[in-house]
């Protein structure tokens, strides 16, 4: 079973608008990651934000992590035709297995 | 290799067929995991290999699932007497295990489709 939910499941918008999705999950975690994934081949690794962590930044990227409300969002400004694909936050629960559990996904459509 | 390989990357198979998918991670990472996505849906943990040993394997659905991987490198997921329902893509990825930073590597994914 999948640890996140993501909100919304699709989002469609203007270029150089913002972009705002939003993950929540159910356990406690090391880090949670944020990847994503073009026409449902590979995923591609985007931003990792570690449990003690509240906000990070990379390039028109920001993500921010609530372990109280065990969510986190990720904001992608300026956004271009070529952002379109679907995103995907990952939990790492730690532990011996190390595996990441990813959410259901929000698509997100930029119209030029 | 530069990147995790997988092959084939698409297959068409008759139901009640075993197929085999491989995973040739990227050199030097130590895990490998293998995930399953159906068509629109997010990814499904199967397995996770640290070296060659699988020591979560909670993911597979059925025991018609099994996966191997040998020399610490390649993988293998075999899918014995395939079924629709087991149509999706199987994506597999590779990473470094460092404590508190797994970032993974994906592959670009087998397509199977069981007709």
């Amino acid at each position: 079973s999948q640890q996140g939910e993501e909100d919304p499941q699709a989002l469609s918008i203007q270029e150089g608008e913002n972009a705002t999705m939003n993950c929540s999950y159910k356990t406690s975690i090391n880090n949670l990651q944020w990847y994503r994934q073009n026409s449902g081949r590979g995923l591609v690794h985007l931003i990792l934000i570690r449990s003690n962590e509240r906000e990070k930044h990379s390039g028109r990227l920001r993500v921010t992590l609530d372990t109280s409300k065990k969510s986190s969002s990720l904001l992608i400004t300026a956004s271009r035709a070529a952002d379109t694909a679907s995103y995907f936050c990952a939990t790492d629960e730690g532990g011996a297995t190390n595996k990441l559990i990813f959410g259901t996904g929000t698509l997100l459509a930029v119209q030029p | 290799g530069a990147g995790v390989s997988q092959s084939p990357s698409n297959k068409v198979t008759e139901k009640g067929k075993d197929v085999e998918l491989r995973c040739d991670p990227i050199s030097g990472h130590t895990a490998l995991y293998w995930y399953r996505q159906s068509l629109g849906q997010g990814l499904e943990f199967l397995i996770y290999f640290q070296g060659n040993s699988a020591p979560d394997k909670s993911g597979l659905p059925s025991d018609r699932f099994s996966a191997e991987r040998t020399g610490g490198s390649v993988s293998t997921l075999t899918i014995q007497r395939t079924q629709q329902e087991d149509s999706a893509v199987y994506l597999c990825a590779s990473s470094l295990v460092m404590a508190g930073s797994n970032t993974i590597y994906f592959g670009e994914g087998s397509w199977l489709t069981v007709v």
